[in-house]
């Protein structure tokens, strides 16, 4: 069966300094990988995916992710954090072949110092 | 981005009514509804998948006859807390996949907050 670890439940960031959340995944085909954010008491919005192609994807809000597939990763990074990054983030999996389901990790909470 | 709305945002209940909480896709038809709910500081677990016109699929663990789940249109999918109790109060989360292009991914509701007194 599928699943997404993410190994970090909080991380504590000083504004300013770079960021870098872990996802490992565990799937038998080619993944679909997604990075979702929520602040509190709101939905998911997505950060960026990962079907195919180039291992490393940008998103939005100065994102990227880097897709390795002999480590079975989708750790997702930001160079300079902000105070309004504070949030949860999620790594998910899709199963294209369930109609596409989701599959989330644990998810992270990221807390950013002043 | 699609966009898919979830009424109501909140909504605080007597224990042993029934709440209604409505997921809409705004500008793409919706073949495929998720019906997640989500603890405090926990991950989104998913309860039940929905596809226009057919019975939804529970996961395990999940009462089917207690989160009655309609989806019924292209654009409309229905959670309904029945007999609701304290237990039940927690984050409702959908999301919808479905044709022309939004078929890659899962565009997700603002959630619904149900307080169960």
């Amino acid at each position: 069966a599928q699943s997404v670890t993410q190994p970090d439940i909080h991380i504590t960031v000083s504004e300013g300094a770079s960021l870098e959340l872990r996802c490992n995944y565990s799937y038998g085909a080619t993944p679909y990988l997604f990075w979702y954010v929520q602040s509190p008491g709101q939905g998911l919005q997505l950060l960026l995916k990962y079907f195919s192609g180039d291992t490393l994807v940008q998103g939005i809000k100065g994102f990227e992710a880097e897709f390795k597939r002999s480590q079975s990763s989708f750790n997702l990074r930001k160079p300079s954090v902000h105070w309004s990054d504070a949030a949860e983030y999620f790594c998910a999996l899709m199963i294209k072949a369930a109609g596409n389901k989701l599959t989330f990790g644990g998810g992270t909470r990221v807390l950013v110092k002043p | 981005g699609a966009v898919v709305s979830q009424h109501p945002s909140w909504v605080i209940c007597k224990s042993g009514t029934s709440v209604k909480i409505e997921c809409r896709s705004l500008d793409f038809q919706a073949t495929t509804m998720f019906w997640y709910r989500q603890f405090p500081k926990q991950s989104l677990m998913l309860m039940a998948t929905s596809n226009e016109g057919s019975k939804a699929t529970y996961e395990q663990g999940v009462e089917k006859d207690k989160f009655l789940i309609n989806h019924a249109s292209l654009t409309l999918s229905t959670l309904t807390v029945t007999s609701a109790h304290p237990e039940d109060s927690s984050f409702y989360i959908c999301s919808a996949s479905g044709l022309g292009g939004r078929d890659t991914e899962a565009f997700f509701g603002q959630g619904t907050r149900l307080t169960v007194v």
